[in-house]
């Protein structure tokens, strides 16, 4: 399978503990993104790259949020001081770039924070 | 970006066409309609999008008004796989695209 793959797919932790949740894109896509999806809700926007470029990251929710590209191959979204608030999917998606734009998901990595 | 109004949840018949629609009247010149879905337990799938033009390809059909403000996705024969939370997205179709998801239309598609 030649999709974005997350890994792991269940993280379970607790509270004040820090947690780090990776992200392999499709091979071609130089865009990555990361989205955290709550119950019932739609994914909201985290953070962008464009190959190793952090270009949007305003959307991060806090300080205790933090992304990294370091090759613009696979990423890494760290989540420091966990809160039972931060349980949720977190989600990552990669773009073609060059005028494709069309995101392609992972399937998340599911997060609970007892 | 422009917000979408969608229909909280629909019903469609294996089979048969399943037509969700979607509002979008703040929806500005350069700003494209996508059409993602997502499947229980799953990431978000894209299906397709357009500008002005009705599109298609080998998931569904995309039918924009001639004023933009509005949308259809076509699911021609709908079949039980194609269960899922369906979302209307408006943005601009350049790079650091981030997609602004509301709640989505809930499709039920029944034997």
């Amino acid at each position: 399978d030649t999709g974005v793959s997350q890994d792991p797919r269940h993280k379970i932790t607790k509270r004040g503990q820090n947690v780090t949740f990776r992200c392999d894109p499709i091979s071609e896509h130089n865009r990555l993104y990361w989205y955290r999806q709550t119950l019932g809700q739609g994914p909201e926007f985290l953070t962008y790259f464009q190959n190793e470029a952090q270009l949007e990251k305003s959307r991060l929710l806090s300080d205790r949020f933090s992304a990294e590209r370091p090759k613009g191959s696979f990423s890494t979204l760290e989540i420091q001081r966990t809160e039972q608030g931060d349980s949720a999917m977190y989600l990552c998606a990669s773009s073609l770039g060059g005028g494709v734009y069309e995101q392609y998901f992972g399937p998340g990595t599911r997060l609970t924070v007892t | 970006d422009a917000k979408t109004t969608q229909p909280t949840s629909m019903d469609c018949a294996e089979g048969r066409a399943a037509n969700l629609p979607c509002n979008h009247s703040t929806i500005s010149g350069n700003e494209y309609v996508y059409w993602y879905r997502q499947i229980h337990s799953q990431g978000p799938q894209y299906i397709i999008h357009g500008l002005k033009n009705n599109e298609t390809n080998e998931m569904a059909s995309l039918i924009i008004t001639e004023d933009r403000k509005s949308s259809t996705l076509i699911l021609p024969h709908a079949t039980l796989r194609d269960t899922a939370v369906y979302y209307c997205i408006v943005g601009q179709n350049n790079a650091g695209n981030m997609l602004t998801f509301g709640g989505g239309t809930r499709l039920m598609v029944k034997p």
